[in-house]
């Protein structure tokens, strides 16, 4: 199975920051990569595919990036909207998987 | 506007099987795999498997053994159990529409609102 690792587990931001979050893969997924934005009690929602593609509705503080091993995704001007958990996915090769997760708080 | 949502038992006992389906409305299953996802409390997300309209299946090695999913399409519907559940099981359980858009497949642009299933004695 390919890993994904995010880091880092939390991050501690103030509206109006730029924030960055990063993941890993354990072997190469060209970029075959997903992010995802979940509040507390919902589902994800797609924000960005193929690594840096931004998903139709997505406002574009949201930006993705990096390809072979290595992923970012960055929040320009971070939003009140905006604190929630992060998760990365690979769809490189099955069986699919996510990074842990991301949490941005206050 | 595509709709997704997930109906089945909130408690299974332990040994027993969990059933879940899916109802999709506002569009067509046709060409989109539809997938099942889980969440434990305050841990993350791991893909269970899909499910093709043609009835192909792809499911997670780790739970391959005790998984099966299948799709109905004059109903709009697809389905999962998984058998011999234990508390380790205990999840909040997604369905999700997987999207080939720009290549490679799947990556997840609708979701169900998600149930939570306990397994408990």
């Amino acid at each position: 199975d390919i890993q994904m690792t995010q880091s880092p587990p939390t991050l501690s931001a103030s509206v109006g920051d730029r924030v960055t979050i990063t993941c890993r893969a354990s072997q190469t997924v060209a970029n075959w990569v997903a992010w995802y934005q979940q509040k507390p009690g919902r589902a994800p929602n797609l924000l960005i595919y193929k690594a840096s593609t931004l998903q139709s509705g997505v406002p574009s503080r949201f930006s993705g990036g990096g390809s072979g091993t290595e992923f970012t995704l960055t929040i320009h001007s971070l939003q009140p909207d905006d604190f929630a958990t992060y998760h990365c996915q690979q769809y490189k090769a099955y069986p699919l998987t996510f990074g842990g997760g991301t949490k941005v708080e206050i | 506007q595509l709709q997704l949502q997930e109906s089945g038992p909130g408690l299974v006992k332990p040994s027993e099987t969990l059933s879940l389906s899916c109802s999709v409305s506002g569009g067509s299953m046709s060409e989109y795999y539809w997938n099942w996802i889980r969440q434990p409390a305050g841990k993350g997300l791991e893909w269970i498997g899909r499910v093709y309209p043609s009835g192909s299946v792809v499911y997670n090695p780790s739970l391959e053994s005790r998984v099966a999913m299948s799709v109905d399409t004059s109903k709009q519907q697809f389905s999962l159990k998984l058998t011999s559940v234990t508390v380790a099981d205990t999840a909040v359980y997604y369905c999700a529409r997987g999207e080939c858009a720009g290549g490679n497949c799947v990556f997840f642009d609708y979701w169900g609102q998600g149930s939570q299933v306990s397994v408990t004695s």
